[in-house]
């Protein structure tokens, strides 16, 4: 089965500084990856996807990720912060076969931007 | 916009009841998925759904179950609801093995 695990639970940083929020991830074939935000008392919601093609992938909000295959990791950064970043972020990655399939989750980083 | 709407944001409920939790979606997704999410543990499957009337067990499903009547609802059941059971609920649906899967709101439940 695949995993996920996303390195620190907080990750704090000043506004206007970089946000580098990690994930690695174990699977034996090429994977989906996937990275959520989810602000307090919200569903998750989708912040960019690598499936194929291009290993820099960007997406909302001024996010982007990396996928590196030989480092099984797909590391999601921001230039700057600010204040409104503040959430919970989830990786995960596509598990199946067919035509359905299944995310699994890492365990979440929550983000704090301070002034 | 897909939407996925749960019934309920908030249910507080006694040890021992059946309760039901209800999921639909708008877009004519083939799977849905039921998550529960716990702080420090992410989100974990429960179950999961690709077609009508199938459904398939997550990592957790032991002390739930679930109904797919239709497509477009997926209903997650405690059969006799625990205090350990406390937690988040999320829905989920997708379309394709690549396709994201887009959450619900989330369903607040609390069992005293």
């Amino acid at each position: 089965a695949q995993s996920v695990t996303q390195l620190g639970s907080h990750v704090s940083v000043s506004e206007g500084a970089l946000v580098l929020l990690r994930c690695n991830y174990s699977s034996s074939v090429p994977p989906y990856l996937f990275w959520y935000v989810q602000y307090p008392n919200q569903g998750l919601q989708l912040l960019l996807k690598y499936t194929t093609g291009a290993t820099l992938v960007k997406g909302i909000n001024g996010f982007e990720a990396e996928f590196k295959k030989s480092e099984t990791s797909f590391h999601l950064t921001k230039p700057s912060a600010h204040m409104s970043d503040a959430a919970e972020y989830f990786c995960a990655v596509s598990e199946g076969s067919g035509g359905y399939n299944k995310l699994i989750f890492g365990a979440g980083t929550r983000l704090a931007v301070h002034p | 916009d897909v939407k996925v709407t749960q019934s309920s944001r908030y249910l507080v409920k006694r040890t021992g009841e059946k309760v039901f939790l209800e999921c639909v979606q708008d877009m004519d997704h083939e799977n849905m998925f039921w998550y529960r999410q716990d702080p420090g543990l992410g989100l974990r499957l429960i179950y999961f759904s690709y077609d009508v009337k199938m459904k398939e067990k997550g990592d957790i499903p032991e002390g739930y179950s679930v109904s797919r009547e239709k497509k477009e609802r997926f209903s997650l059941i405690l059969e006799s609801a625990s205090t350990n059971q406390t937690s988040m609920y999320l829905c989920a649906s997708s379309l394709l093995r690549v396709s994201e899967a887009f959450f619900g709101q989330g369903t607040r439940l609390t069992v005293v």
